[in-house]
């Protein structure tokens, strides 16, 4: 079955300290994968996509997904968060014609 | 740009009513697709348009769900008899021909009492 999994449901963690968000995805879905960031009160945002190409993406504002192939991960990262990263995250991957989103991660970023 | 816009922002009905719930696209953008998003749950797939026609609506829960796009964008999800467990935030998100990269709107929020 096609699915994309989200290992935690909620990460706490101090300001500047850094974080990582996991992701697995079914190796039936397709190897185009999103991450999706969702401010309190806001739409979803794309954060950064991998399509092709280097296995390291990176967003404008630090944050950075690996693809794992064969560890069928995709993992989000941040060396260093800021209260303003405070959001719901959605990792995704494409399956034919539409996305599949994970269940998401809220983070918390502690003062 | 105009980025996707849906209306209205909340809806509060009635079960057993019927509701409209629209999207409007950004233009010239040909797919169009509806999510809906339950609380504490990623956004789930219902239906895709491409132009005018429904590519796929495997995703729609029942035949309560209707979806329209008479003139490839605007689109009008349809919703009958409605249940309280309808109630979730639904999702319009369009995309360019050939992208894989989908722009959200901020999703209409449906509550049935």
């Amino acid at each position: 079955a096609q699915s994309v999994t989200q290992l935690d449901s909620q990460v706490p963690v101090f300001e500047e300290a850094p974080v990582e968000l996991r992701c697995n995805y079914s190796s039936s879905v397709s190897v185009y994968l999103f991450w999706y960031v969702q401010y309190p009160n806001q739409g979803l945002q794309l954060l950064l996509k991998y399509l092709s190409g280097s296995t390291l993406v990176e967003s404008i504002n630090g944050f950075e997904a690996e693809f794992n192939k064969s560890q069928t991960s995709f993992h989000l990262r941040k060396p260093s968060v800021h209260i303003s990263d405070t959001a719901e995250y959605f990792c995704a991957a494409w399956a034919g014609d539409k996305i599949i989103f994970g269940k998401g991660t809220r983070l918390h970023i502690l003062p | 740009g105009a980025g996707v816009s849906q209306t209205p922002s909340n809806k509060v009905t009635e079960k057993g009513k019927y509701v409209e719930l629209r999207c409007d696209p950004i233009s010239g953008h040909t797919a169009l697709y509806w999510y809906r998003q339950s609380l504490g749950q990623g956004p789930e797939f219902l239906i895709y348009f491409q132009g005018t026609g429904a590519a796929d609506d495997s995703g729609l829960p029942n035949d309560r769900f209707f979806a329209v796009r008479p003139e490839g964008s605007v689109s009008t999800l349809k919703i009958q008899r409605t249940e309280r467990g309808d109630s979730a935030v639904y999702l319009c998100a369009s995309s360019p021909t050939g992208s894989h990269e989908q722009f959200f709107g901020p999703g209409t929020r449906l509550t049935v009492l």
